[in-house]
């Protein structure tokens, strides 16, 4: 499973650290994603990495302000969201990309975690 | 990658048939044969499940009722009966290139 922590009530221009703690499979052979949904809205792929890091992508909305990160050893995922802005405001899940050589599905996603950001 | 789906809203009877459309701005063909469109459903209140990879194939536990199809720049997801435990918003997405993409939803609600 993926568990998210670290949402919260941020103001505009503040930072955030979200994190996925994974168990009850082999992390360090995944690729990861985050992806958000804002209230009321559709989902909205951010950022993903691959198994050792070699590999990061960011969507233009992010891209600059957000960094993804993985630490192995402690099977979790982190998101840094710097210079938050109030469209950032979303339920940010992490999940999965299923195992293989090229990602093509996310396959197991957590129960996300809420950042809102206002003043 | 723009993903357009139709309809937006689909009322549905349990029993009967049902059919989402998705279409993307480029084909969605990878060099290894494959089309990288993927099928989610978010149950209400719930966090997104995948339910089709790479196009027709059904992700673990998913009933054989969900079938996916299609190829170049046009996909479907059909769900030959539905049944009541399938109402909620279903999304297309394209895993062929970053950014992956989603489409805007179609909410499943029984009539």
């Amino acid at each position: 499973q993926l568990v998210e922590s670290g949402g919260g009530l941020v103001r505009p221009g503040g930072s955030l650290r979200l994190s996925c703690v994974a168990s009850g499979f082999s992390f360090g052979a995944y690729s990861l994603s985050w992806v958000r949904q804002s209230p009321g809205k559709g989902l909205e792929w951010i950022s993903s990495i691959s198994s050792r890091s070699t590999s990061i992508y960011y969507s233009d909305s992010v891209r600059g302000r957000f960094t993804i990160s993985r630490d192995n050893a402690k099977t979790s995922l982190y998101l840094q969201m710097d210079g938050l802005r109030v469209d950032d405001t979303a339920v940010y899940f992490c999940a999965r990309d299923r195992i293989g050589a090229r990602p093509d599905a996310l396959d197991l996603w957590g129960q996300g975690t809420t950042v809102t950001v206002s003043s | 990658i723009v993903m357009t789906q139709s309809p937006l809203s689909l009322p549905v009877t349990p029993g009967e048939p049902a059919s989402i459309s998705c279409r993307s701005s480029q084909s969605l063909l990878y060099s290894n044969g494959f089309h990288y469109l993927d099928w989610y459903l978010q149950r209400p209140g719930q966090s997104p499940q995948l339910l089709i990879y790479l196009t027709s194939n059904r992700a673990s536990g998913v009933p054989d009722r969900f079938s996916g199809s299609g190829s170049g720049t046009h996909f479907t997801l059909n769900i030959s009966t539905v049944e009541s435990d399938d109402v909620g918003v279903y999304y297309c997405m394209q895993a062929l290139q970053a950014p992956w993409t989603f489409g805007q939803g179609t909410r499943v609600e029984t009539k």
